[in-house]
């Protein structure tokens, strides 16, 4: 237990569906992420929260759009998705202080199946 | 070419064998983490360190900043530790964390 919770663990959805993800943290952390992980290939950064703003956006489609809604919670809104787009997605929060950010601790992940 | 590459890519072994795995990186970095990722998707962080060793169990990581490499032990494996271990730098310039592709490793009984 990390104390990083992701929900749901996994999620089959059509590509014309609207779904969200979902991650809660209560470590007192001020950073969040989320993190795409596909077959064969390293973790991709697909967002960072800090303090409650977008700081990254590494040129994710507009299909994922993020919402923080505060320093606990973080959410991944889906829709329209292709199957390309099927992946585990995990979602990674940490500390953020003055000399940079700290350990990460990760949730679970969710394995999303785009049909 | 990946600024963070792993090595091996596959490790097989015998229970009990000495485990090493190597991270060499490219960038400037304030730190270094090693991450342990399970069949099932949980990743758990091992260490973060940007000197020297650490220690935790039979677990020890090493990093040499001239060398720009790091790499993690295990001693006296255990099949329970089979895994995919990921190396991550955060990168100076500006707290980017890049990933390596991962060692997957595999302890026999």
């Amino acid at each position: 237990e990390t104390g990083v919770t992701q929900t749901p663990r996994h999620l089959v959805m059509g590509m014309t569906n609207k779904k969200s993800l979902k991650c809660e943290q209560h470590l007192g952390h001020n950073a969040m992420y989320w993190y795409k992980q596909s077959a064969k290939k390293p973790l991709e950064l697909m967002f960072v929260y800090s303090l409650e703003e977008r700081v990254e956006n590494n040129s994710v489609p507009s299909r994922f759009s993020p919402e923080c809604p505060n320093s606990s919670h973080l959410f991944l809104h889906l829709h329209t998705l292709q199957p390309e787009d099927s992946a585990l997605y995990l979602c990674a929060s940490s500390r953020l202080t003055g000399t940079g950010y700290e350990k990460l601790f990760f949730g679970s992940g969710t394995q999303l199946s785009v049909l | 070419k990946n600024e963070v590459e792993q090595s091996p890519q596959n490790l097989t072994a015998q229970e009990g064998e000495f485990i090493t795995i190597n991270c060499s990186y490219s960038v400037g970095i304030s730190a270094l983490h090693w991450l342990q990722q399970h069949p099932g998707g949980g990743i758990v962080s091992l260490f973060m360190l940007s000197s020297g060793k650490k220690k935790h169990g039979r677990l020890i990581a090493t990093i040499n900043i001239q060398e720009k490499h790091s790499s993690l032990h295990i001693t006296a494996s255990h099949p329970r530790d089979s895994a995919v271990y990921i190396c991550a730098a955060l990168v100076n310039r500006d707290d980017k964390i890049i990933f390596g592709k991962g060692t997957r490793l595999h302890i026999l009984p």
